[in-house]
């Protein structure tokens, strides 16, 4: 088993300013990803990774860098944070195969002021 | 491109009795189909996937059927109980990007005693 990590829980930042939310995962999974989740509108991809240093842009990648520090990590920045995208924000990981199961974390909160 | 359009929620029953969710699909590809499912609190987990035509998935008494012909993998319980209570999400992952998943809205199901 392993469990994926997000930091923080919580995240509250004034409009216009730049955040940063982290994602560990354990499980070894080569394969990390970002969506956003609004109520009402699913999960939308963002950006993932199939390995380190990867990135691949999803439907919602505007507004939005991420980067791939290390096989276990994966950061997303939001560049100027907007009222209009406070949501959670969810980080999933799973093996590069096809169609593989995702793991997900817990999720981090976005306020914007 | 892709989409997934499933039952709007919210859905409310009471312990015991039947439940579907419809979910249809738009593809121009052979997708693998999935449900996953979020409890309060938590990012959502993995109910059951389907990658073939006319096959069945299940798991924890839910099941659903790829109908190609019909475009559509409606999920059904015979009788729902109160530990049900969550968010249902319908998604479908196609080529060429194999990782990427495109989900549906979400139906949020409360289950009464």
């Amino acid at each position: 088993g392993g469990i994926i990590t997000q930091t923080p829980k919580f995240l509250i930042g004034q409009e216009g300013q730049k955040l940063t939310l982290k994602c560990q995962q354990n499980f070894n999974h080569d394969t990390m990803y970002w969506y956003r989740q609004d109520s009402g509108k699913g999960l939308r991809l963002i950006y993932y990774s199939i390995t380190e240093n990867d990135l691949q842009k999803g439907d919602l990648s505007e507004g939005y860098d991420a980067s791939r520090e290390k096989k276990s990590s994966f950061s997303l920045t939001v560049t100027s944070a907007q009222k209009n995208e406070m949501a959670v924000f969810l980080c999933a990981s799973s093996m590069n195969s096809n169609y593989a199961e995702q793991f997900f974390g817990p999720g981090t909160r976005l306020t914007v002021l | 491109g892709d989409s997934v359009t499933q039952t709007e929620g919210p859905v409310t029953l009471s312990e015991g009795t039947s439940l579907t969710v419809n979910c249809s699909y738009e593809t121009k590809q052979y997708p693998t189909l999935f449900w996953y499912v979020q409890y309060p609190g938590e990012g959502p987990q993995l109910l059951f996937k389907v990658p073939k035509a006319n096959e069945k998935g299940s798991n924890r008494g839910f099941e659903a059927t790829y109908n190609k012909e019909a475009t559509s993998f409606h999920l059904q319980k015979a009788s729902v109980q109160e530990s049900d209570s969550a968010v249902y999400y319908c998604a479908l992952g196609d080529g060429p990007n194999y990782n990427v998943l495109y989900f549906g809205s979400g139906t949020k199901l409360t289950v009464e005693p």
